[in-house]
């Protein structure tokens, strides 16, 4: 059972790249997240999904694209990279939009 | 909306000694309360959380928390520190309107020896 994992841990981006990050979870659970992580903010919403197929805009998604096509899996795109985008990007997933299970993490870096 | 607020962004604690971290939140209901410690290079792993009912919350690891409505806060606690616990601590608060959590900004905790 490997919970959620992420993919890949570490990225150089130069601005204007394009780049997707993937998140699969094994626990069949319905909710699924992306955060950002950045110095003295603590963890901000990008986007979510309540559900296969669906998707939200949370605290921050300017800039971000989701998609849900499979349960398992949360894709979260950005399709031209800026250096405000440099961050560390944590996936998460739930059964009840409370209880949410963390992956490793992706550090992501914008030149 | 809801919040929170973690008022110390660094906390240093002799290894055997007791912590409390602290934690407030403001929110017009009952709030759903959560713990969350991040060790480094790592994600984000649950010690505990208040929906409702008893107010000291036990947690693993041997931490607990204590909901204190009229103070708005719900501050964890240890007895007695690890080296290992060293880590950084957050607190997020939910709510049953919405599907996000929001989260502090985290607390650095380091352990002397």
């Amino acid at each position: 059972n490997a919970g959620v994992t992420q993919t890949p841990k570490f990225r150089v981006l130069k601005t204007g790249q394009s780049m997707t990050l993937l998140c699969a979870q094994d626990m069949n659970h319905e909710y699924m997240y992306w955060y950002r992580q950045d110095p003295g903010m603590g963890l901000r919403l990008i986007h979510y999904s309540v559900g296969e197929g669906t998707t939200a805009k949370g605290e921050v998604p300017d800039g971000y694209n989701v998609s849900r096509l499979k349960k398992q899996n949360f894709l979260l795109g950005l399709e031209s990279a800026a250096p405000s985008q440099t961050s560390v990007y944590f996936c998460a997933s739930s059964w009840d939009f409370y209880e949410q299970y963390f992956g490793p993490g992706t550090r992501l870096t914008v030149t | 909306a809801q919040s929170v607020t973690q008022p110390d962004i660094h906390i240093t604690v002799s290894e055997g000694a007791s912590l409390e971290l602290r934690c407030n939140y403001s929110y017009g209901a009952t709030p759903y309360l959560f713990w969350y410690v991040q060790s480094p290079g790592q994600g984000l792993q649950l010690l505990l959380k208040y929906f409702s009912g008893d107010t000291l919350v036990q947690g693993i690891k041997g931490f607990e928390a204590e909901f204190k409505r009229s103070q708005s806060s719900f501050n964890l606690r240890k007895p007695s520190v690890h080296w290992s616990d060293a880590a950084e601590y957050f607190c997020a608060v939910g709510s049953n309107s919405g599907y996000a959590l929001n989260f502090g900004k985290g607390t650095s905790l380091l352990v002397t020896p």
